[in-house]
């Protein structure tokens, strides 16, 4: 299985910070990764595809970049509604695997 | 509208079965994989298993193969999970995942809203 590993595990910011989160797999999987974000007691939803592109309806403060193994999410002047966990997932290659979560605290 | 709804809450004995559902609607069921993830406290989100309704093919994490089952029924567009044996360390929010397209490997664009499992004694 391909192992993701995300840092950091917590992030206290701010209202406007601009944040990042780092992920990265134990092997090359080109641009197939995904980030997601997720509140408490609610589904994942997909922020960025393909290491890059940003999902249909996503505020374009957020953007993704990397290739290979290592990754970015970043989200550029923060907004209260942004305070959630965010994960990483590969889909190179079966079994699809997620990162382990970043919890961004105000 | 895409949308996958999920069957409710369930609290079982372990060594009791089980089968959790996603009704799907909004789009083509027959075109799109579908995916079941766990999620615990501890080891986060699990990718399961996925299948495709189109010609029924399935790919099985290791961690589960064996331990659950998929299936889907196409003229209700419902995918479930199976369990014929429950233990305490299937405790989980289980969610059914649409695969984004159907060519290739992909992330998920739409999700259920997930089902509490509690096994208990």
């Amino acid at each position: 299985d391909i192992q993701m590993t995300q840092s950091p595990s917590s992030l206290s910011a701010s209202v406007g910070d601009r944040v990042t989160i780092t992920c990265r797999a134990s092997q090359r999987i080109s641009k197939w990764l995904a980030w997601y974000q997720q509140k408490p007691g609610k589904a994942p939803r997909v922020l960025i595809y393909e290491a890059s592109s940003l999902e249909s309806g996503v505020p374009s403060r957020f953007s993704g970049s990397g290739s290979g193994t290592e990754f970015t999410l970043t989200i550029s002047g923060l907004q209260p509604d942004d305070f959630a966990t965010y994960y990483c997932q590969q889909f190179n290659s079966y079994p699809y695997t997620f990162g382990q979560g970043t919890k961004l605290e105000i | 509208e895409v949308q996958l709804v999920q069957s409710g809450a369930e609290l079982k004995k372990p060594g009791e079965s089980l089968r959790i559902s996603c009704q799907t609607s909004g789009y083509n069921f027959t075109r799109h994989w579908v995916a079941w993830v766990r999620q615990t406290p501890g080891k986060g989100l699990e990718w399961m298993g996925i299948f495709y309704p189109g010609d029924s093919d399935s790919r099985f994490s290791p961690s589960f193969r064996g331990r659950v089952t998929i299936s889907v029924d196409k003229s209700i567009t419902t995918a479930y999970l199976h369990w014929n044996s429950l233990t305490s360390s299937d405790s989980a929010i289980y969610y059914c995942a649409r695969q984004a397209r159907n060519v290739g490997p992909d992330y998920f664009d739409f999700w259920g809203q997930g089902t509490l499992v509690t096994v208990s004694s």
